[in-house]
């Protein structure tokens, strides 16, 4: 089973900061990467598919990249509304086996 | 819009039975395949299982394998989840939520519901 692994698992930042967090999948998933935003009591929203294809309506300071096993998602300019934690999601072993990571807590320092 | 509406949680005694039910809406009921996704409190997200937009095929996440069960009723647009044997570990929101590709599962999720919570406590 694919295992990913999130880092940093919290982090503080100021608005306006840019903001990277660190997917890694214990193997090659081929950009099969999801990234999504939760804020507490509410479901997971879709952010970025492919790695790095941007969901509509998902505002352009928001961006994914990497390949093989590593990933990041970068925000660039962070405002308030996007404190939140965030969840990467392999779907490379599809429709067997789906696996997030643990999480990334963003919160205002 | 997409709406998915889960129901059926609440507080069940360890090794009872309890079944969620996802009611949907705003989408092609019989294209898409559909999740159910879980959060124990303070806890990280867990993939549980998923039903292709016909039903034919289902899977499993290895924790909950022989005890749950996905279902649905195209006829209702509603997915179910049937839940035995459960144990205090499964205690936790449950969402339903849609997969993004017609027909084919692609296993990015791009609706959610609003979730259940289900307690499994003596």
């Amino acid at each position: 089973d694919i295992q990913m692994t999130q880092s940093p698992s919290s982090l503080s930042a100021s608005v306006g900061d840019r903001v990277t967090i660190t997917c890694r999948a214990s193997q090659g998933i081929n950009s099969c990467l999801v990234w999504y935003q939760q804020k507490p009591g509410r479901a997971p929203k879709l952010l970025l598919y492919g790695a790095s294809i941007l969901e509509g309506g998902v505002p352009s300071r928001f961006s994914g990249s990497g390949s093989g096993t590593d990933y990041t998602l970068t925000i660039g300019g962070l405002q308030p509304e996007d404190f939140a934690t965030y969840y990467c999601q392999q779907y490379y072993t599809t429709p067997r086996q789906l696996t997030f990571g643990g999480g990334t807590k963003v919160e205002i320092k | 819009q997409v709406q998915l509406v889960e129901s059926g949680g609440g507080v069940v005694q360890p090794g009872r039975s309890l079944r969620l039910s996802c009611a949907t809406s705003g989408f092609t009921f019989t294209s898409y395949g559909l999740h159910w996704v879980r959060q124990a409190p303070g806890k990280g997200l867990e993939w549980l299982t998923l039903i292709s937009f016909d039903g034919s095929q289902k899977y499993y996440a290895d924790s909950v394998k022989g005890r749950f069960t996905i279902s649905r009723d195209n006829s209702k647009k509603t997915v179910y989840l049937q839940m035995n044997s459960l144990r205090p570990e499964d205690t936790a929101v449950y969402y339903c939520a849609k997969d993004q590709e017609t027909v084919v599962i692609r296993g990015l999720i791009d609706y959610w519901g609003q979730g259940t919570l289900v307690t499994v406590s003596s």
